[in-house]
């Protein structure tokens, strides 16, 4: 299986900070990569899919990049609605396969 | 508008069986493969499982094969997940999701259409 390791667990800013997440896989999945936000009991919702494509009706504010096995997704300015967690997904290779997820909290 | 809508909550004791729902609506509902997740409480999300509506093909995560059992009825637009011996450790929410896109070849394997989830509850 195809390890998906997110960094940091979490993270503490300020509304208009700018927040970068990470996510590392085991080995190479190409663009194969998405990420998801989810709120305290709502389902994942897709924000970026291929590494880098904005999910239609997204805001701009979220962006992601990479390739290969390191991967980004960054807030340019962080608003009260993105407090949540985040997680990638690798969709190269079954199983596909999380990181545990990175928590968005309030400074 | 394109929908998954999920089978309620469910209280069930170890051993009994269980079977939930998730049905499509808005789109052909066998174009696109269903997709099913488990998030156990405050962790993260694992895959279980994914149906193809149409032909009926289904693939397991080795982690949940022979666990459980996925399948679909197209008739009526709706995917199922199913246990024969629930354990207390299947506590979870239960997510269904829908591939961004599918061709007749394959899927995109992001998902944007999900289920609001249902909440299984084992307990003796």
């Amino acid at each position: 299986d195809i390890q998906m390791t997110q960094s940091p667990s979490s993270v503490s800013a300020s509304v208009g900070d700018r927040v970068t997440i990470t996510c590392r896989a085991s080995q190479s999945i190409n663009r194969w990569l998405a990420w998801y936000q989810q709120k305290p009991g709502e389902a994942p919702k897709l924000l970026i899919y291929a590494a880098s494509r904005l999910q239609s009706g997204v805001v701009s504010r979220f962006s992601g990049s990479g390739s290969g096995t390191d991967f980004t997704l960054t807030i340019s300015s962080l608003q009260p609605e993105d407090f949540a967690t985040y997680f990638c997904q690798q969709a190269n290779s079954l199983p596909w396969t999380f990181g545990q997820g990175t928590k968005v909290e309030i400074k | 508008e394109v929908q998954l809508v999920q089978s309620g909550a469910e209280v069930k004791k170890p051993g009994e069986s269980l079977k939930i729902s998730c049905q499509g609506s808005g789109y052909n509902f066998t174009t696109y493969w269903i997709a099913w997740f488990r998030q156990m409480p405050g962790k993260g999300l694992e895959w279980m499982g994914v149906t193809s509506p149409g032909d009926s093909e289904t693939r397991y995560s080795p982690s949940f094969q022979g666990q459980v059992t996925i399948s679909a009825d197209k008739t009526t637009s709706t995917a199922y997940l199913q246990w024969s011996s629930l354990e207390t450790s299947d506590r979870a929410m239960y997510y269904c999701a829908r591939p961004r896109s599918c061709n007749s070849d394959s899927c995109w394997w992001f998902f944007d259409v999900w289920g609001r989830g249902t909440l299984v509850t084992v307990a003796s």
